[in-house]
């Protein structure tokens, strides 16, 4: 089974500012296809979990512009360009590479 | 539009048992996994298990295999989860999700779990 770890687990934000969580995979995430199968999905206050990112960089549909996904090695990072208020939730990581797929254990985002 | 719509709350005893379901709407029922997460009070996400449609192939997790019952029925493009006994740390919000699917020459393509249920609360007490 894979092991995904996450930093910070909190991470208080100003609006107008730039936002960074950090998420680590124990073993590659590399499908034969190229692509990294690490999603990206947030969870708001009292909401069902929401798609952001798949396969380490691609957007979800209707997911705003300042989400951005990288990728290096078995190291990911979601950044948000700009936060605003909306953004708050846990944001969680999940490998789609193999069964079982496994989650992080949870950022959780706030306003300062 | 493309959906998920669960069952609703469930309130049940210890030994008891259940099935909650999930019906897909607006994509074809068949051509995607399905897949069950649950999140137990004020904690973070667990993937459950995935089921294909078109063919009922199953994985599950090794913590919640033997614990659960994933299933579908094509004729009503409707999903379950079911429990034969339920254990008071059952208690849980369960999603359905959907995800992966295989085009006419079984290429599979994954786009993240894009679509999710509104959630099931089970509550397990005597």
């Amino acid at each position: 089974e894979i092991v995904m770890t996450q930093s910070p687990l909190s991470l208080p934000v100003t609006p107008g500012e730039p936002a960074s969580i950090s998420c680590r995979s124990n073993q590659s995430l590399l499908h034969s296809n190229g692509y990294n199968y690490l999603d990206w999905y947030l969870q708001k206050p009292g909401q069902s979990p929401q798609l952001l990112i798949y396969s380490a960089s691609k957007r979800a549909s209707g997911v705003p512009g300042r989400f951005s996904g990288s990728a290096s090695g078995t190291d990911f990072t979601l950044k948000i360009s700009r936060v605003e208020a909306e953004d708050v939730g846990i944001y969680y990581c999940m490998q789609a590479l193999q069964t079982p797929f496994t989650f992080g254990p949870g950022t959780k985002v706030d306003i300062k | 539009e493309v959906q998920l719509v669960q069952s609703g709350a469930e309130f049940k005893r210890p030994g008891e048992s259940l099935k909650i379901s999930c019906k897909a709407s607006g994509y074809t029922f068949s051509s995607h996994w399905i897949g069950w997460v649950r999140q137990m009070p004020g904690k973070g996400l667990e993937w459950m298990a995935i089921i294909y449609p078109s063919d009922f192939d199953t994985r599950y997790s090794p913590s919640f295999q033997g614990q659960v019952t994933i299933s579908t029925d094509k004729s009503i493009s409707t999903a379950y989860l079911q429990w034969n006994s339920l254990k008071a740390s059952d208690t849980a919000i369960y999603y359905c999700v959907r995800g992966g699917y295989f085009d006419w020459t079984q290429q599979y393509y994954y786009d993240g779990m894009d679509i999710w249920g509104q959630g099931t609360t089970v509550t397990v007490s005597s």
